[in-house]
């Protein structure tokens, strides 16, 4: 079974311009999380899409923003960045409903530098 | 919300010794606790994880143990490999909106094994 694809891999920036980020989860996973990583602040959560819906909202501003298509893959929207912005994204997948598996898997990351 | 501390933050061990990363919670509602190993370049990956109604679960070389009144639980490497050189997260969660969990992650531990 294919794993958790996240793209692009690495993104360089500038302030002030946007950012798309595309994932797409483990087949017949419905559930797709975002998290920022960084060394500051580690391992933080952004938001959960699930049918299509944003289901759980992590601390962040209104900059970030995502969506989840039909087929389940997610893309994650940052505005205006900043430099604080630069980190490492991870997208993660699970099936989401309850009763099933709790397990949450993750993709590499896509790594966005903001200059 | 929840907070998870995580000690040591850096683990230096020889080649065939025990490696124990020690974790505590503080929403005594979170019930479903994974370990993420991270390595170099890659997105974290779920190598074993407990649930409150058990105290403890092993799986080959690695164990995790549950104190769910005592609020910690601590991941166990034994014969540890230079392989497992990485870094690992502990994770705390509760059922969020929907039947999902969203973790709340311990800020890492370097685990350096020397040959």
């Amino acid at each position: 079974k294919a794993g958790v694809t996240q793209t692009p891999r690495y993104l360089i920036k500038t302030r002030g311009q946007q950012v798309t980020l595309s994932c797409s989860p483990i087949s017949g996973h419905r559930s797709v999380s975002w998290y920022q990583q960084t060394p500051g602040q580690g391992l933080q959560f952004l938001f959960e899409y699930f049918s299509e819906t944003q289901r759980n909202k992590g601390n962040f501003p209104g900059r970030f923003s995502g969506r989840q298509f039909s087929n389940s893959r997610s893309e994650m929207n940052v505005s205006t960045l900043e430099l604080g912005d630069s980190a490492l994204y991870l997208c993660a997948s699970s099936f989401g409903t309850s009763g099933a598996s709790y397990e949450q898997y993750f993709g590499p990351g896509t790594r966005l530098t903001v200059t | 919300g929840e907070n998870v501390e995580q000690h040591p933050s850096t683990l230096s061990v020889q080649e065939g010794d025990s490696a124990v990363i020690k974790c505590t919670y503080s929403d005594s509602a979170s019930n479903y606790f994974p370990w993420y190993k991270q390595e170099l370049g890659k997105g974290p990956q779920l190598i074993i994880d407990i649930r409150s109604n058990v105290g403890e679960k092993k799986d080959q070389r690695i164990a995790v143990t549950l104190n769910k009144t005592a609020k910690h639980f601590s991941l166990h490497i034994t014969e540890t490999q230079p392989e497992d050189s990485a870094v690992y997260f502990c994770a705390a969660s509760r059922m969020a909106s929907g039947g999902s969990y969203i973790p709340t992650f311990g800020r890492g531990t370097s685990l350096i094994v020397h040959p």
